[in-house]
C-alpha cells in the first residue's frame, strides 16, 4: 500500500482531456517535487514530467502536471490511442526518508 | 544519445546468488545518479535504492536495506543490483535508470531514460 494515492483507472475518448490525481500528505507533496512516469504494456517507464510541471525534451505540451498542497495531478489533453498506459507519480517521502511512487492509474482510451 | 542497457533474463533457484548489470553510455557517468526499480509480476513500480557512481555514495529505501547490494563499475560505466540469497518474491523485473546530476538533490531526482529492464525468475 503506497503513500500515495492514485486511482486505480481511468479512461476517455479521444480528443478528450483527462486528469489523474495523486494525493499524498504533508511529508511528501507537500513538501517536496513531483515527478510523472509513462509505462506503455510490455515497455519499460518513461519519464512524463518532472519538478511538478516540467516536461522533458520530446514529451508533447498535450501532457502537464500540476500540484496544490499534498496533491498532484496529471492532465492529458487531445487523447489519444497512444496514451493507453499505465501512469505512476512519484515523490521523495521525508517520514520514509526514501522515494515512492504510487499505485499506478492504467490509462484507457475508449 | 543516453543509453542504458540491461543483462539479460535470468532463471535461479531459492538460495542462490545473483548480479544483474545495466550498462551505460551516452552521458558523463561519474556525475549522474543511478537508480535502481523493481516491479512484481502485474505490479507497479517499487523504488529499491540509488547510487552516485562518482563515489559510490548509495541510498536504499527501507525496505531494500540488507536485501541487496547496489554499486557501480565507473571503468566500464556499469551498475549492479546483486542479492547475496535469492528467495521466490524476488521474482520481478528490474529497472536501471539515469537520474539527475546534482549529488546533493536526491530527494528531487527525477530518473530517465530507463533501460529495458531484466526478468528474474526465481523457481526451484
Amino acid at each position: 500500500q503506497s503513500v500515495l494515492t492514485q486511482p486505480p483507472s481511468a479512461s476517455g475518448t479521444p480528443g478528450q482531456r483527462v486528469t489523474i490525481s495523486c494525493s499524498g500528505s504533508s511529508s511528501n507533496i507537500g513538501n517536496n517535487l513531483v515527478n510523472w512516469y509513462q509505462q506503455v504494456p510490455g515497455t519499460a517507464p518513461k519519464l512524463l514530467i518532472f519538478s511538478n510541471r516540467q516536461r522533458p525534451p520530446g514529451v508533447p505540451d498535450r501532457f502537464s502536471g500540476s500540484k496544490s498542497d499534498t496533491s498532484a495531478s496529471l492532465a492529458i489533453s487531445g487523447l489519444q490511442s497512444e496514451d493507453e498506459a499505465h501512469y505512476y507519480c512519484s515523490v521523495w517521502d521525508d517520514s520514509l526518508n526514501g522515494h515512492v511512487f504510487g499505485g499506478g492509474t492504467k490509462l484507457t482510451v475508449l | 544519445e543516453v543509453q542504458l542497457v540491461q543483462s539479460g533474463p535470468v532463471v535461479k533457484k531459492p538460495g542462490e546468488s545473483l548480479r544483474i548489470a545495466c550498462k551505460a553510455s551516452g552521458y558523463n557517468f561519474a556525475n549522474h545518479w543511478i537508480a535502481w526499480v523493481r516491479q512484481l509480476p502485474g505490479k507497479g513500480l517499487e523504488w529499491m535504492g540509488i547510487i552516485y557512481p562518482g563515489d559510490s555514495y548509495t541510498r536504499y529505501i527501507p525496505s531494500f536495506q540488507g536485501q541487496v547490494t547496489i554499486s557501480v563499475d565507473k571503468s566500464i560505466t556499469t551498475a549492479y543490483l546483486q542479492w547475496s540469497s535469492l528467495t521466490a518474491s524476488d521474482t520481478a523485473k528490474y529497472y536501471c535508470a539515469v537520474g539527475g546530476s546534482d549529488k546533493s538533490n536526491y530527494y528531487a531526482l527525477a530518473i530517465g531514460p530507463w533501460g529495458q529492464g531484466t526478468l528474474v525468475t526465481v523457481s526451484s
